[in-house]
């Protein structure tokens, strides 16, 4: 079972800051949180993980709460091309089978013009 | 450039008939996995492998084999396809590490007459 709960979808309007929740009120110790998105018909794409500290880069936000057991992904001016189905993963960093990435549903995000 | 690549892109196939879908990364991963979606199911991951010669199942390991005999290449093997194998199907690789993501690639859309 995925370990994470995200809405199943959200709407934004371009140009407009997009913040999308995840939680993840299991969470280990040693858990990276990673988050992805897909596009139609196109292998998932890495966007961002932490582990503990706020995490910024070229693509997006991360912000973690400070129990760890909440995450929000923040993209700080949504355009098109940024609707996709975004996926919020918690990865072990004991490796193993631990270390695999699963999927759950993820959240669907529409942009508006 | 850093790359995961599957081939074929598309293939169309009849039942019974043994094919594999080759994958590869130049990298120096550790990890590769392979995953299935359809519609409706998400991303479910058939094998694993942690590094040459250690593979292991996914979820939905059932009517695929794998191998890893080199680093790079994780091909996925049917031997005898069927129609509920139709699919698009992704290959995957990182690092052990937690701290580093996951590279997908393009996908191989597979479609079993």
């Amino acid at each position: 079972d995925a370990k994470t709960t995200q809405p199943n979808s959200m709407e934004s309007n371009e140009e407009e800051p997009v913040h999308l929740p995840c939680n993840h009120s299991t969470i280990s110790g040693t858990d990276y949180i990673h988050w992805y998105l897909q596009l139609p018909s196109q292998g998932p794409e890495y966007v961002i993980h932490g582990l503990t500290s706020n995490v910024n880069n070229r693509m997006a936000s991360l912000a973690i709460a400070e129990d760890r057991k909440s995450s929000t992904l923040i993209l700080h001016r949504a355009t098109l091309r940024d609707a996709a189905v975004y996926y919020c993963i918690l990865r072990d960093s004991y490796g193993g089978s631990q270390g695999n990435l699963i999927f759950g549903k993820g959240t669907k995000l529409s942009v508006k013009p | 450039e850093a790359q995961v690549t599957q081939n074929p892109r598309y293939l169309i196939t009849v039942t019974g008939k043994k094919l594999t879908v080759t994958c590869s990364q130049n990298m120096n991963h550790e990890y590769m996995s392979w995953y299935r979606q359809d519609p409706g199911l998400g991303l479910r991951q058939i094998y694993y492998s942690m590094n040459v010669e250690v593979t292991d199942k996914g979820d939905v390991p059932e009517g695929y084999k794998v191998s890893r005999k080199e680093k790079r290449n994780f091909p996925l093997i049917l031997e005898s396809p069927s129609p509920n194998q139709t699919s698009l199907y992704f290959c995957a690789s990182s690092f052990m590490s937690a701290n580093y993501g996951y590279t997908f690639g393009s996908g191989t859309r597979l479609t079993v007459v």
